[in-house]
């Protein structure tokens, strides 16, 4: 069974330093990886999402993750986060046998002027 | 931009009544699922829904649960006698195509459902 962890739930940053939201997975297939984020009153919005290929991603909003097949990590980065970042992040884990995503806990981001 | 609505955005009903959470997904998409958070917990999968038939659920999508895609812009979830845990947030999600995990899902903004 796949099963995600992060393991920071909250994460507090001051404007324009960089940001890492760590995520590590499990599982005895080859995975695809996501990262969502939620605003505050909003549904989940894919930031990026890790299917083959290089192992650096980049996504929206100037977040990139890197997969490290060995570590079995997806963690998230941003060098220099904005006030307008703060929200809920979870990692997310698929595989090309289905299309149930499994979620983390989630992260809040809380980025503070 | 093409999103996923959801209504209501917040439901309240007693133990036992019956409730009906609808989605509409987006227009060309093919493939929906619902998903559900309750409050401080994981976001977890419920179900998964292709050309009318469930494609995939999990162990939480028992008897009392069931989808339906009743005309060509509604999916919806019903619980038929609610209980106190069900009370969460429930997302609806769609695809394009589907089956093989790469596909993005777009995630409407919730219904939080609370049961008394």
């Amino acid at each position: 069974a796949q099963s995600v962890t992060q393991l920071d739930s909250q994460v507090p940053v001051f404007e324009e330093a960089p940001v890492e939201l760590r995520c590590n997975y499990s599982s005895s297939v080859s995975v695809y990886l996501f990262w969502y984020v939620q605003y505050p009153n909003q549904g989940l919005q894919l930031l990026l999402k890790y299917l083959s290929g290089s192992t650096l991603v980049k996504g929206i909003n100037g977040f990139e993750a890197e997969f490290n097949k060995s570590q079995t990590s997806f963690h998230l980065r941003k060098p220099s986060v904005h006030i307008s970042d703060t929200a809920e992040y979870f990692c997310a884990v698929s595989d090309r046998n289905t299309d149930k995503l499994i979620f983390g806990t989630g992260t809040r981001l809380q980025v503070f002027p | 931009e093409p999103e996923v609505t959801q209504t209501p955005s917040h439901q309240v009903t007693q133990m036992g009544q019956e409730v009906i959470l609808r989605c509409v997904p987006i227009s060309n998409h093919l493939y929906f699922y619902w998903y559900r958070q309750i409050l401080g917990q994981k976001v977890e999968f419920l179900v998964s829904f292709y050309n009318n038939e469930i494609s995939e659920k999990s162990e939480i999508f028992d008897d009392q649960f069931s989808v339906e895609r009743p005309d060509g812009s509604n999916f919806t979830l019903k619980i038929r006698s609610t209980k106190l845990e069900d009370s969460a947030m429930y997302f609806c999600a769609s695809t394009y195509y589907g089956g093989d995990g790469t596909d993005t899902q777009y995630f409407g903004p919730g219904t939080r459902l609370t049961v008394l």
